[in-house]
């Protein structure tokens, strides 16, 4: 199985500051056959399913301000919130879809300083 | 824009078995695979399988083997779990997701509390 681990567990930020999470796999998640990054991240807020923010590594999901973007390849992967607004307030997870089974990161914990 | 409405809340005994339902609606249901995840109170995503309406095969994580079952109704669009041998460390939030590569689909959760 891939293993997903994400660091920090927590972190919390002014407001209008950046915010980075990192993600890493226990192996390479790039699909040769389309030469993708099969890495997506989600956001939880309590009370809510998951939301997906990010997939292939790098592409916004419709409807997801810009503030938030995806970066990395290969094993390492991260999560940027440009300027963190109170509604980003919640617990985001990065997931492998490369292949069975899917696994989640840990989960980390975002709230305002 | 797809959607997915989960049935609700379930609370059953030790040893019990319990049926949740997923209903899709906005897509073609039989085209896309169905994932199942959980989440115990205030812990992280746990994947649990899939199954593919059209032809309706199951792939389980081995964890839940022999204890999990997915099927699916495709006159009315709607996946099923069914987990068998409940104990309290069943007790969760039990969510279905449409994988489109990605999973961008979210039911909105079905809480099962497993309490004697």
């Amino acid at each position: 199985d891939i293993v997903m681990t994400q660091s920090p567990d927590s972190l919390a930020v002014s407001l209008g500051e950046r915010a980075s999470i990192n993600c890493k796999s226990s192996q390479y998640i790039f699909d040769n056959s389309n030469k993708k990054n099969s890495l997506s991240w989600f956001q939880q807020k309590p009370g809510q399913p998951p939301r997906l923010l990010i997939y292939w590594a790098t592409t916004r999901q419709s409807g997801v301000p810009d503030r938030f973007s995806g970066s990395g390849s290969g094993t390492d992967f991260t999560l940027t919130i440009s300027s963190l607004q109170a509604e980003d307030v919640a617990v985001y997870y990065c997931q492998q879809y490369y292949n069975l089974p899917r696994t989640f990161g840990p989960g980390t914990r975002v709230d305002i300083k | 824009q797809g959607q997915l409405l989960q049935s609700g809340t379930e609370v059953k005994k030790p040893g019990a078995s319990v049926k949740v339902s997923c209903k899709s609606s906005g897509y073609t249901f039989r085209d896309y695979y169905m994932h199942w995840v959980r989440q115990a109170p205030g812990q992280g995503l746990e994947w649990m399988g899939w199954i593919f309406p059209k032809t309706g095969g199951t792939y389980y994580a081995q964890k839940f083997q022999g204890r999990v079952t997915l099927t699916r109704d495709t006159s009315i669009t709607t996946t099923y779990l069914e987990l068998s041998s409940l104990t309290s460390d069943d007790t969760a939030l039990y969510y279905c997701t449409r994988e489109n590569w990605f999973f961008d689909y979210w039911g909105q959760g079905t809480l099962v509390t497993v309490s004697s």
